[in-house]
């Protein structure tokens, strides 16, 4: 079936950088974009961007341009998020999530990680 | 960016009974090429991932019971619950797909009365 399997908890310290894992199994992972969303403590979802697991392109919300680095190891199915300079609320859980059919973007996402928290704090 | 606005914040229904939530965007998500709505409503409940429910406004993914339907088109979508059932309870999201940056409404609290 297919799952997508992301790394464990971070704490971190404002000003540094954190990389988050997301292992897919059960389909052929260059075939699907790959989103990446967040959700704040008892907050709402927002979106941070996609990565093409086929060709690595990437496209990324204004907002976190300049912060955020999506890239892809094909060799073991695994997309990577890693957000840089760290500020205290971008304490968040972070979610890698399919898109919903092949080679498309413009799509919502059907399959999605467990989550990973992320906790920004001095 | 298209601003995407739930109404109500929070909703309690009677089990059995009908559930419905709306969701406006800022500018039109209607792709006059195709003629689909790049809207998508999902399902969180605490401590999960969320849950895709309905894509292009009104298409039901696999797996979704049937008393879970979507409607609208342009900048006005519904969702509704036929009838109401415990494992409904949950907070549900819209979310625009036409154009980055991909936006969610605040999200809509579902309870039972």
């Amino acid at each position: 079936q297919v799952q997508l399997v992301q790394s464990g908890a971070e704490v971190t310290k404002p000003g540094a950088s954190v990389k988050v894992s997301c292992r897919a199994s059960g389909y052929i992972f260059t075939d699907y974009y790959m989103h990446w969303v967040r959700q704040a403590p008892g907050q709402g979802l927002e979106w941070l961007g996609w990565i093409n697991t086929n060709s690595g392109g990437t496209k990324y919300a204004q907002k976190f341009q300049g912060r955020v680095t999506m890239t892809r190891d094909t060799s073991i199915s695994t997309a990577y998020m890693e957000l840089s300079r760290l500020r205290s609320d971008d304490t968040a859980v972070f979610y890698c999530a399919r898109a919903l059919a092949v080679d498309q973007p413009l799509l919502p996402a059907d399959c999605w990680g467990q989550g990973t928290l992320v906790t920004v704090s001095s | 960016d298209i601003v995407m606005t739930q109404s109500p914040d929070s909703l309690a229904v009677s089990l059995g009974e009908r559930a419905t939530i709306n969701c406006k965007s800022s500018q039109s998500v209607l792709y006059s090429s195709n003629n689909k709505n790049y809207l998508g409503w999902y399902k969180q409940k605490p401590g999960q991932p969320p849950k895709l429910l309905i894509y292009w406004a009104s298409t039901r993914e696999s797996g979704v019971p049937d008393r879970f339907s979507g409607s609208g088109s342009g900048t006005d979508f519904t969702l509704t619950i036929s009838s109401l059932q415990a494992e409904d309870v949950a907070v549900y999201y819209c979310q625009q797909y036409y154009s980055t940056p991909f936006t969610f409404g605040q999200g809509t609290k579902l309870e039972i009365k």
